[in-house]
């Protein structure tokens, strides 16, 4: 199994709203990653987890916050989001950090609209 | 530091016509190279990748890339096109400074009939 699960496919959600992305996966891996992608353009990194701990935070604003409670699970929580935020929001994983060789299995992505 | 360079982001091909998409290297190290394709409204996809076993490497759904330092490339092929490779092609390599993968600005690949 080499899947990565994320819900819901579809958001939509007001400025004042506050909203939970979620992702998963059965792989046993110990990495896992969120992106942002604008259309017609590459996946922009914005956190890694290694062992359900923060790794990398690629600078992102405090409006969006993650969370990995157990080694399966990620989460992105969303407050006070920017219309500018609206993008697929994509959630990765792979065996672990370190390997450059290690493939990063993506999930379908959520597919986000701020109003 | 790494980076990836695709020529072209936009390529249209005939069905049943070869596909080439062209990606370019830059990196002091032996890098190890990424394929991914991602089809309308969907996530990425492995395609294939080279970790320096060898310089020709075959992937899902009859591509295959070839390594060429000479050349600093890893184009990505295919002798046939069909209707459903179309879709958006990202090239990419791993960062040898921190635990990230650099993708190219993707190469979309129109297939005409």
């Amino acid at each position: 199994d080499t899947e990565v699960t994320q819900t819901p496919k579809h958001l939509v959600m007001g400025m004042t709203n506050k909203k939970s992305l979620k992702c998963e996966q059965h792989m046993g891996h110990r990495a896992m990653y969120w992106y942002k992608q604008k259309a017609k353009k590459p996946p922009e990194l914005m956190f890694v987890y290694s062992y359900e701990k923060l790794s990398i935070n690629e600078s992102v604003p405090s409006r969006f916050s993650p969370e990995c409670p157990n080694s399966s699970l990620l989460n992105l929580h969303l407050h006070a989001l920017q219309p500018e935020d609206s993008a697929l929001y994509l959630c990765a994983s792979s065996q672990d950090l370190g390997d450059l060789k290690e493939t990063q299995y993506f999930g379908p992505g959520t597919r986000l609209l701020v109003l | 530091a790494q980076s990836v360079t695709q020529l072209g982001s936009h390529v249209s091909v005939s069905e049943g016509a070869l596909v080439l998409l062209r990606c370019n290297y830059s990196s002091s190290v032996p890098p190890y190279l990424f394929w991914y394709v991602q089809y309308p409204n969907q996530g990425l996809q492995l395609l294939l990748k080279y970790t320096s076993a060898a310089t020709l490497v075959k992937g899902i759904n009859g591509f295959e890339a070839e390594f060429k330092k000479s050349e600093t490339s890893f184009h990505l092929t295919k002798p046939s096109a069909h209707m459903s490779d179309a879709a958006e092609y990202f090239c990419a390599v791993s960062s040898n400074r921190d635990d990230k993968i650099i993708f190219g600005k993707g190469t979309r690949l129109h297939i005409l009939p």
